[in-house]
Order: C-alpha cells, then sequence, then structure tokens
C-alpha cells in the first residue's frame, strides 16, 4: 500500500483536459515539495513537474501541477495519443524519513 | 547530456546478496547539488526508493529496507553502488539508479534504463 494514494486509472479523449490527483497527509504533501513522474510502457520513469508546480527544460506547458493542502494534482491538456503513460507523484515524508511514491495513474487516451 | 547506467547480474538466488552499480557519465558525480539514489519497480506497482547517497559518502536509506541495505559512492569512478542482502522472491523488480535533487527532497530529474532483477533458485 502506498503513502500516497492515487486514482488507478483515468480517461479522455484526444485534445481534451484530465486532471490525476495525489493524495496524502501533512507529513508529506502538505509540508514538502511535490514531483510528477511520466512512465511510458517499458522505459523509465521521466520527471515532469518538480517543486509542486516547475516544470523541467524541455516539458510542453500542456503539462501542470498544483498543490492545495494535503494533496497534489497534475493536469494534461490538448491531450495527445502519446501521452498515454503510467503518471506517479513523489514527495518526502518527515514522518517516516523516506522518499515516497503513489501507486500511480494509468491514462487511456481514447 | 546527463546518463545513468546500471549494472549487475540479472538472477540472484534467494537468501544470496543482490549487487548492482551505476555509472554515471555526462556529468560529476561530485556534485553538492545532488544525491544519487536506488529505485525499483515491481510488476504493475508504483516506484519505491531505496536508498540515496551523496558525494560525501553521506548516505539516506529507506526504513523498510534498511537493514538489508547498503549504498556506496565511488568518486574516482563516477560510480555508485547498492547491496541488498538476504533477497527473497518479493525483492524482483526493476531496478533504476537516479540523480536526486537536494533541494526537493523526493525529485529524481535523471534516470537510468533499469534493469530487470530475478530473485530465483
Amino acid at each position: 500500500q502506498s503513502v500516497l494514494t492515487q486514482s488507478p486509472s483515468v480517461s479522455a479523449a484526444p485534445g481534451q483536459k484530465v486532471t490525476i490527483s495525489c493524495s496524502g497527509s501533512g507529513s508529506n504533501i502538505e509540508n514538502n515539495y511535490v514531483s510528477w513522474y511520466q512512465q511510458l510502457p517499458g522505459t523509465a520513469p521521466k520527471l515532469l513537474i518538480y517543486d509542486n508546480n516547475v516544470r523541467p527544460s524541455g516539458i510542453p506547458d500542456r503539462f501542470s501541477g498544483s498543490k492545495s493542502g494535503t494533496s497534489a494534482t497534475l493536469g494534461i491538456t490538448g491531450l495527445q495519443t502519446g501521452d498515454e503513460a503510467d503518471y506517479y507523484c513523489g514527495t518526502w515524508d518527515s514522518r517516516l524519513g523516506a522518499r515516497v511514491f503513489g501507486g500511480g495513474t494509468k491514462l487511456t487516451v481514447l | 547530456q546527463l546518463q545513468l547506467q546500471e549494472s549487475g547480474p540479472g538472477l540472484v538466488k534467494p537468501s544470496e546478496t543482490l549487487s548492482l552499480t551505476c555509472t554515471v557519465s555526462g556529468g560529476s558525480i561530485s556534485s553538492v547539488d545532488h544525491y544519487w539514489g536506488w529505485i525499483r519497480q515491481s510488476p504493475g506497482k508504483g516506484p519505491e526508493w531505496i536508498a540515496s547517497v551523496y558525494y560525501t559518502g553521506a548516505t539516506s536509506n529507506n526504513p523498510s529496507l534498511r537493514r538489508r541495505v547498503s549504498i556506496s559512492v565511488d568518486t574516482s569512478k563516477n560510480q555508485f553502488s547498492l547491496t541488498l542482502s538476504s533477497v527473497t522472491a518479493a525483492d524482483t523488480a526493476v531496478y533504476y539508479c537516479a540523480r536526486d535533487v537536494f533541494t526537493w527532497l523526493g525529485t529524481f530529474d535523471s534516470w537510468g534504463q533499469g534493469t530487470m532483477v530475478t530473485v530465483s533458485p
């Protein structure tokens, strides 16, 4: 059981917008930085968002991050078939003393 | 461009010790801004952080694995390594090495391609 909770799956049509949520607690999301990762089939995770809402160089502005209290959200606009992947949130948990990840959300672009 | 490459045996017997090495190229492992970490992922599950090491040798380990894990760094070779003792089938996973951003704990900004490790007799 992951410390951070994500919905198992989400789907939307090409061109639409989708949000992926990540729920935690005061010892992790609420008081620490959240990052988001995209994992395409058969590949390593790739950093999409860090520091809650900052995109690394090369990540399109179709991807955005936000945080409120003990939850964080990844938003993807203008969905493309190439966005089909597993998405994971991550942060530091100060109670556990560990870097932690969510269980992942599988995005299907119909 | 920074690259990380894992190496080590793909098959380990139960109760034995798993040993992996990550070679960093295109950048220095002696960066003051980064830890260097190991993360694993079992099929169909989310990533699990194992441990991270700083270039000075300082370490940070996942409490759930601490008793079995050792992580070290060799700055002369630009490498860092992981050992996991007393392995069981539950340790079967893809093991990734990654750069761990010091300022934003829990942020891994560059990953190796991963290496599959199977624990089986």
